[in-house]
């Protein structure tokens, strides 16, 4: 069964820094969302995207977020300047309902 | 803003007893998904509502949608080890996707 895919599962940096989430969403699907979960808390919708461009984005998703589907496969969420609350569990979708396991980021 | 709100926020059952989470937003809904996440793990689609008063069923899964579209209800009934973790409702209405707080569903063997 395919499956969405995360890259990395966890990752570390200092406050400041920009990181970039990996993403490969189900081959065939259209449509593709980030949402965010701090520990211990509800799922937060970020953004979600259709067509290349961003057809949704929640209050969540200020200038220090973008998304880009650079290539056929990929779809990634970049945070250019992380802050300590950004430290968080963020889970790529696709077709709205098939999460991927989540990348794990924790910032210093 | 639109609220979803979830009750119980946390429920402890014995295995074999039958459990329900309620789901209520602040706004009406377009449709309603619900989610079940294991500890450690990512939100597992369970299914989706669309209809004014709809119900469905999997197993022993009962799924109702209210009739102003405003809340909804998961029913387990005869609950299982197996069925451990946290329940979550997400509505589509004004804003894309809120989910609600999530109800931790923990079965006692």
């Amino acid at each position: 069964e395919p499956e969405v895919t995360q890259t990395p599962s966890h990752q570390v940096t200092q406050m400041g820094q920009e990181v970039i989430l990996r993403c490969v969403p189900i081959s065939n699907h259209l449509y593709f969302y980030w949402y965010r979960q701090i520990l211990g808390q509800k799922v937060e919708f970020l953004v979600s995207f259709y067509n290349n461009e961003i057809s949704e984005k929640s209050e969540i998703f200020d200038d220090q977020f973008s998304v880009e589907r650079p290539d056929g496969s990929n779809f990634t969420l970049k945070i250019r300047s992380t802050k300590l609350e950004d430290s968080a569990m963020y889970f790529c979708a696709s077709n709205e309902q098939f999460f991927g396991p989540g990348t794990r980021l924790t910032v210093l | 803003g639109q609220q979803v709100m979830q009750i119980p926020q946390y429920q402890h059952v014995q295995e074999g007893e039958d459990f329900t989470t309620y789901c209520n937003s602040s706004t009406t809904l377009s449709n309603i998904q619900w989610y079940k996440q294991r500890p450690g793990g990512h939100p597992v689609f369970l299914i989706q509502l669309v209809k004014s008063g709809e119900v469905k069923k999997q197993k022993r899964l009962t799924f109702q949608f209210g009739e102003a579209k405003k809340n909804s209800s998961l029913h387990i009934t005869a609950t299982q080890t197996t069925d451990v973790g946290t329940y979550f409702c997400a509505g589509t209405g004004t804003y894309k996707y809120i989910f609600g707080t999530g109800t931790r569903l923990k079965v006692l063997a």
